[in-house]
């Protein structure tokens, strides 16, 4: 079975400053995907960014991109120039093409001003 | 285009009542998954529908929960006798095929299901 972990229960970073979640999986599978989610006070799951497995290259969206490292099963997400309107929790993701997403435990992120 | 809508989005009942939660997928979705939420906890899944099917139930507790996606109509996530440990948030999610990391997850708001 699939293990997502999220050691960082809570973070904090000022805004405009740049902060790091990061996301740690187990999995014997070769082929997968893996995502981060944001989920505002609205409890809205909000999807933030993707990554397939068999892609190199670290995925991209706007201020929020990805240090994916296959290798040591590792999934971070980074995110530059903080705004208040990311304070949210966060939470990693992973999908071995089955039926599921198996969820991490999520991260509290605090931007402040 | 509205997105999934789920229904109610908070749900009070005392022990032993029953608790039902909608779900109506986005238009042109016809593959619905329901997950579950404990407080400060990451999202479970629980169970994968499409219309009429039951695909995959292996996150449903055995007993008092049961799920549908009929023809006509949204899905229903049923619980009977609830217990105070059914106390959740109950997301649902929809997808225009089956899950494969290619074609993402779209949520509901969720339904908030407290329990007296």
């Amino acid at each position: 079975a699939q293990t997502v972990t999220q050691s960082q229960p809570e973070m904090s970073v000022q805004e405009a400053e740049t902060v790091t979640l990061s996301c740690t999986y187990d999995t014997s599978e070769n082929n997968y995907y893996l995502f981060w989610y944001k989920q505002p006070p609205s409890r809205q799951m909000i999807l933030v960014i993707r990554q397939e497995a068999y892609k190199q290259q670290n995925a991209t969206e706007n201020r929020f991109s990805v240090n994916f490292q296959k290798a040591a099963k590792s999934f971070s997400l980074k995110i530059s120039d903080s705004q208040l309107g990311d304070t949210a929790m966060y939470f990693c993701a992973f999908n071995n093409a089955g039926n599921m997403l198996t969820f991490g435990g999520g991260t509290r992120l605090m931007v402040k001003p | 285009n509205a997105g999934v809508m789920q229904n109610p989005r908070h749900l009070v009942r005392r022990r032993g009542q029953e608790a039902r939660l909608r779900c109506s997928p986005m238009k042109g979705h016809s593959h619905v998954y329901w997950y579950r939420q404990l407080p400060e906890e990451g999202l479970k899944f629980m169970v994968y529908l499409q219309k009429e099917n039951i695909i995959d139930e292996s996150g449903m507790p055995k007993e008092r929960f049961s799920a549908e996606f009929p023809k006509e109509g949204p899905s229903i996530l049923r619980i009977q006798q609830v217990v105070r440990g059914d106390s959740a948030a109950y997301f649902c999610a929809s997808s225009p095929t089956g899950v494969s990391g290619a074609n993402v997850l779209t949520f509901g708001a969720g339904s908030r299901l407290t329990v007296l």
